[in-house]
């Protein structure tokens, strides 16, 4: 069984540009949510999707959004990005009931400078 | 300003011997815990959960202790092996709906052959 991919691994953007980054969750699984992990912030929640629709949100600004298509992939999107955006951004799925773990994938590298 | 990093934790145990990693959580509503390993370059790794109506709950090698009077988790590994080192952390689940975990911020376990 495939795990959560995540595409690309590695990113370098310029300040100011946008970036959109994928996963793909694990077959079956409806939920899909993303983290941002810094060094010093730790693991931060960004947001949850589950069937299509946002169902949690993070305390993060409006320049950090996402979707999820029918197919359960998800994409988030940042646009404007700051220095202080370069983080790991990780992905998770889980089959979408309460209190059920995740599986992450092993992340999106961003750079930005 | 200047980025600062998270001050993780650190335990260091001789290969064979039992680890006790600790973890206090903030939201005395939170129903569902989970411990996660991260490797370096990897996402984080689901290893064991436990709901808020157990107070105990094993796998393998692995055993987590909750105690709600101080809203305290602990992860005990048996007979640690060199492939446990790792930064360990806890997660609550914040969510009514959905998921939405707040993450601590880790614990470095290494593991001395």
């Amino acid at each position: 069984k495939a795990g959560v991919t995540q595409t690309p691994r590695y990113l370098i953007k310029t300040r100011g540009q946008q970036v959109t980054l994928s996963c793909s969750p694990i077959s079956g699984h409806r939920s899909v949510s993303w983290y941002q992990q810094t060094p010093g912030q730790g693991l931060q929640f960004l947001f949850e999707y589950f069937s299509e629709t946002q169902r949690n949100k993070g305390n993060f600004p409006g320049r950090f959004s996402g979707r999820q298509f029918s197919n359960s992939r998800s994409e988030m999107n940042v646009s404007t990005l700051e220095l202080g955006d370069s983080a790991l951004y990780l992905c998770a799925s889980s089959q979408g009931g309460v209190n059920y773990g995740y599986t992450f994938g092993s992340g999106t590298r961003l750079t930005v400078v | 300003g200047e980025s600062v990093g998270l001050h993780l934790p650190t335990l260091s145990v001789q290969e064979g011997d039992n680890s006790i990693i600790n973890c206090a959580y903030s939201n005395s509503a939170s129903d569902y815990f989970i411990w996660y390993k991260q490797e370096s370059g990897k996402g984080p790794q689901f290893i064991i959960d436990i709901r808020s109506n157990m107070d105990k709950r094993q796998g393998q090698r692995v055993t987590v202790l909750l105690n709600k009077t101080v809203k305290h988790l602990s992860l005990q590994i048996a007979a640690t092996q060199p492939g446990d080192s790792a930064v360990y952390f806890c997660a609550e689940d914040l969510a009514t709906t959905g998921n939405q975990f707040y993450f601590g911020t880790g614990t470095s376990l290494t593991v001395i052959p």
